[in-house]
């Protein structure tokens, strides 16, 4: 079974440009997750969909990140413009969710992002 | 305001011996620990979880310590391999809401 799916791998980009990052769940995964994971930090949660709703979106700052999830597949994560400090990895994880609360979150292997 | 405090940052061990991760929380609500496991250029991968109603919890060479009165868990890696050579999080989270990670222990296992 394919994992999750993520690209790019990397990418680097000046300032103040736009850069886009793509991620394709687990099939059949229905909860996905951006995360933002800095260089000797935790991943820190982004945005949760159920589906195709944003059911979490609070620590996305949102002056200049988006992200849709189309159909409740795939979803793409945005950032325009980008700045020196959004350099980091992003991670995109998925999770089937039984409605036990107690779901695995399958991870990606992230997009290096880096700001010049 | 950091949730799940971790440590040691950083950990060596030499090849047999048992590697040892602590975490620390705050909330007293949170209710699911698990533990992830990231190789570099990797995405965590969840290693062993534990709820707060048992002490211990045990899978193969990896074990869960939970000492609720405490607000303390930790990792042991008992036997511990190069192959375990990896970044370890911490991590807690209540109900449905986020996980939240501690900031991760590099640890590194001699040959």
């Amino acid at each position: 079974e394919a994992g999750v799916v993520q690209s790019p791998r990397y990418k680097i980009i000046e300032k103040k440009q736009p850069v886009a990052f793509w991620c394709n769940p687990i099939s059949g995964h229905n909860t996905l997750y951006w995360y933002l994971q800095n260089l000797g930090q935790g991943p820190e949660l982004l945005i949760r969909y159920e589906n195709e709703e944003a059911v979490d979106d609070s620590q996305l700052p949102k002056d200049r990140f988006s992200a849709e999830r189309l159909k409740g597949v795939d979803s793409t994560l945005k950032i325009q413009p980008a700045e020196l400090g959004d350099s980091a990895v992003y991670l995109c994880a998925s999770s089937l969710s039984t409605g036990t609360g107690r779901n695995e979150q399958f991870f990606g292997p992230g997009t290096r992002l880096t700001v010049l | 305001q950091q949730q799940v405090k971790q440590s040691p940052q950083s950990l060596i061990v030499q090849k047999g011996g048992i590697s040892i991760i602590n975490c620390a929380y705050e909330n007293t609500a949170f209710d699911y620990f698990p533990w992830y496991q990231q190789f570099p250029g990797k995405g965590p991968a969840l290693l062993i979880a534990i709820r707060p109603d048992v002490s211990e919890k045990k899978e193969g060479r990896f074990t869960i310590s939970f000492n609720k009165s405490a607000k303390q868990f930790s990792l042991h890696i008992m036997d511990s391999q190069p192959g375990d050579s990896a970044t370890y999080f911490c991590a807690a989270s209540k109900g449905d809401d986020k996980i939240i990670f501690g900031k991760g222990t590099r640890l590194h296992i001699l040959p």
